[in-house]
């Protein structure tokens, strides 16, 4: 079964770091771009880039330099998102997703970081 | 950047209704648009992309049209299962943008 598996839940205090894991299974991670999502609570969905799973090249959108980072295992199964400094604001679910070029067809489960002190 | 605008953000309908979301793109976006649903608690689920293809697995009470700015997303007649909120994404340019949703409720 095609699917991308997410680190859990993560509670962080404000100014730590965290960091998100997204593994592939069923399908090779390198065959595809994976972006990132982010869902605030109650909110909608905001794109936050995409890592470009053969070279490992990250692209951040807007709003998202700086203190996120994306990157990719060595052994090129496994993709993460790492978000330092956090604030109460970095509170959300982050999914990641898999880019076939025309739609983001599959999607890790999400992780939900709560910063709170 | 490419805006899209979901109409409407609240809707609500009763089961075996039949069910129409627009969205709306700033700028002309081709066919490069895909829905889809996500229910609480869950991560959002493929519907259609290219504008009109349905994802396998979708059920074909559920259906889009649209090219160029405009487009709609279909529920022919609506199922319990149906009720959930409804993003729109255009994936022809960057930054990968999404509508604000559509909560679909039970009437």
């Amino acid at each position: 079964q095609v699917q991308l598996v997410q680190s859990g839940s993560e509670l962080k205090k404000p100014g730590a770091s965290v960091k998100i894991s997204c593994t592939a299974s069923g399908y090779t991670l390198t065959k595809y771009p994976v972006n990132w999502v982010r869902q605030a609570p109650g909110q909608g969905l905001e794109w936050m880039g995409w890592i470009n799973t053969n070279t490992g090249k990250p692209i951040y959108a807007r709003g998202f330099t700086g203190r996120f980072v994306f990157s990719l295992d060595p052994s090129g199964s496994t993709t993460y998102l790492q978000i330092s400094r956090l604030k109460a604001d970095d509170t959300a679910v982050y999914y990641c997703a898999r880019d076939i070029g025309d739609t983001f067809d599959i999607w890790g489960q999400g992780t939900m970081v709560t910063v709170s002190s | 950047d490419v805006q899209l605008t979901q109409s409407p953000p609240f809707l609500s309908a009763s089961v075996g209704d039949r069910v129409t979301i627009t969205c709306r793109a700033s700028q002309g976006i081709s066919f490069y648009l895909a829905w889809y649903q996500q229910k609480p608690g869950r991560a959002p689920k493929l519907l259609i992309y290219g504008a009109s293809t349905l994802q396998s697995g979708v059920p074909s009470r559920f259906s889009g049209s649209g090219s160029g700015t405009e487009f709609t997303l279909t529920i022919s007649s609506l199922q319990p299962e149906d009720f959930a909120t409804y993003y729109c994404q255009q994936l022809h340019t960057y930054p990968r943008t999404f509508g604000q949703g559509t909560k679909l409720e039970i009437k």
